[in-house]
C-alpha cells in the first residue's frame, strides 16, 4: 500500500524567507506525484506535478518540486514566500499508469506567512 | 459547469440519521472520486467511479456508506445512521479521460451532533 509522509504539521515564516516543505512516499514502483494548495475559504487546487522526466518542475506562483528517486522525496521549495502563500499544503502520489487515479495524500502541512 | 459543484455546503444533521451529499462534476469528466477530510489530516479515498460503475471502493469504512452514479455523471453519496465520527469534510473530484490529475470541488461539511 502507498503512504506519503509530510514532516512539517505547522511552518511560520516572514515574507522573503525561502521556503520547503517535505514529502516522502512509500510504494515499491513508479509513481506521479503532486503537490496540491488549500487557501484559507477555498478548494484544493494543484500547485505541480511529477510523472516523468526532468525531476526538477516548477509549478504555478513561483513554486518547484524535486523528485529524489533514491530517497523517495519530493520536497517543494519556494525562494522567497508572500504572505499569500499563507495556505495548507498537501502532497499525494498515485501508481504510474494504474487505472484510475486514486491519490493518497499526505497529512498536509500548515503554513503561516507573517507579513 | 465550470467546476466540480458539491452541495450542500454545510449539513448538520443528528446522531443516527440519513445524509446524502451530491456532486456535480466537470463536464466531460468519465472519472469521478469521493474523498473524506477529518480535522487535521489529509483527504481519505473513499470510491472512484468510472463512468457509472464503482471502479475502487475500497476506501469506504464500512456498511453505512454507499455512492452512486447512475447517469454518469452526478453522484451521490449516502450516509445511513450517521454517527458522529462521521463529522468531517467530504470532497468530490473529477478528471477527464486519459487524464492524471483530479479537480476538486469546494466540499460538503457535514457535522454530526
Amino acid at each position: 500500500a502507498q503512504s506519503v509522509s509530510q514532516h512539517n504539521h505547522h511552518v511560520i515564516l516572514s515574507e522573503a524567507a525561502s521556503l520547503e516543505l517535505g514529502c516522502n512516499y512509500s510504494y515499491g514502483g513508479t509513481v506521479n506525484l503532486f503537490w496540491y494548495v488549500q487557501y484559507p475559504g477555498q478548494h484544493l487546487q494543484l500547485l505541480l506535478k511529477y510523472f516523468s522526466g526532468d525531476p526538477l518542475v516548477k509549478g504555478i506562483k513561483g513554486f518547484e518540486a524535486e523528485f529524489i528517486n533514491s530517497k523517495f522525496s519530493f520536497n517543494l521549495r519556494k525562494p522567497s514566500v508572500q504572505w499569500s502563500d499563507t495556505a495548507e499544503y498537501f502532497c499525494a502520489v498515485n501508481a504510474y499508469k494504474a487505472a484510475g487515479n486514486k491519490l493518497t495524500f499526505g497529512g498536509g502541512t500548515r503554513v503561516l506567512v507573517k507579513p | 459547469g465550470a467546476g466540480v459543484s458539491q452541495t450542500p455546503s454545510n449539513k448538520v444533521t443528528e446522531k443516527g440519521k440519513y445524509v446524502e451529499l451530491r456532486c456535480d462534476p466537470i463536464s466531460g469528466h468519465t472519472a469521478l472520486y469521493w474523498y473524506r477530510q477529518s480535522l487535521g489530516q489529509g483527504p481519505e479515498f473513499l470510491i472512484y467511479f468510472q463512468g457509472t460503475g464503482a471502479a475502487d471502493d475500497s476506501g469506504l469504512p464500512n456498511d453505512r456508506f454507499f455512492a452512486v452514479r447512475p447517469e454518469g455523471s452526478v453522484s451521490t453519496l449516502k450516509i445511513q445512521r450517521t454517527e458522529r465520527g462521521d463529522s468531517a469534510v467530504y470532497l468530490c473530484a473529477s478528471s477527464s479521460p486519459g487524464a492524471n490529475v483530479l479537480t476538486f470541488g469546494a466540499g460538503s461539511r457535514l457535522t454530526v451532533l
